[in-house]
């Protein structure tokens, strides 16, 4: 089956450590994106990237970093930089150059800082 | 810059009632994109329909339907007949011409009581 999977479904960490969320499709699309979601509010975007080894900063990228090694591979390192990481985070992936973006999500990862 | 709101942050209804969504897009592009997705207590987001700016039919779907009014800037979503299983967050986002970035509401929580 295709789709996205996130990994783990829960993480617990605590203050001032690095964590790295995972996030692998095969659906063979070329963009990726990482979201944060907190109660109340909408989706924000971290970081996306169009093309392999490229990517490129979304709204909120501060506290947090991304690599684009592989087409399949999008994972985002939360940082001891970010100063408030407890939240849901969603993976999505896209095929980039159709004219709407349609973006397929993954099941999430929820961080919680102890 | 695009913006999507949603003002509605929750909905409480009884099985069999109809409840509709409400979402207004702000966009200085002609051409765009909306969505809705639903995201059941599992977190993972469910595209549910996509509408380009030149086609203002109205949708159905089931139980679902939509209504695009561009001289309003609004799209919203009706579920008729509503049911426990459609008890989820809900969420309108709206994408420019050839952007990578979808732009989300801040949903609206629907509870649907048996």
């Amino acid at each position: 089956d295709g789709g996205i999977t996130q990994s783990p479904k829960y993480l617990f960490r605590k203050e001032g450590q690095n964590v790295t969320l995972s996030c692998e499709q095969n659906l063979n699309h070329d963009a990726m994106y990482w979201y944060r979601q907190d109660p109340g509010q909408g989706l924000r975007l971290i970081y996306y990237s169009q093309i392999v080894n490229d990517f490129q900063k979304g709204d909120i990228a501060e506290g947090y970093s991304v690599s684009r090694e592989k087409k399949e591979s999008f994972p985002l390192t939360v940082t001891s930089a970010q100063k408030n990481p407890t939240a849901f985070y969603l993976c999505a992936s896209s095929i980039p150059g159709t004219e709407y973006n349609e973006q397929f999500f993954g099941p999430g990862t929820r961080l919680t800082v102890l | 810059a695009q913006k999507v709101t949603q003002a509605q942050t929750e909905i409480s209804v009884v099985e069999k009632e109809d409840v509709t969504l409400d979402c207004v897009y702000e966009t200085r592009d002609t051409t765009y994109y909306l969505f809705w997705y639903k995201q059941p207590p599992s977190g993972e987001l469910v595209f549910l329909i996509r509408r380009n700016s030149f086609d203002e039919q109205n949708e159905i779907s089931g139980r679902y339907s939509w209504n695009f009014q561009k001289s309003t800037s609004s799209f919203n979503f009706t579920i008729t007949a509503s049911q426990v299983v459609d008890s989820a967050v809900y969420f309108c986002a709206l994408s420019e011409f050839n952007d990578y970035k979808l732009s989300f509401g801040a949903g609206t929580t629907v509870t649907v009581r048996a």
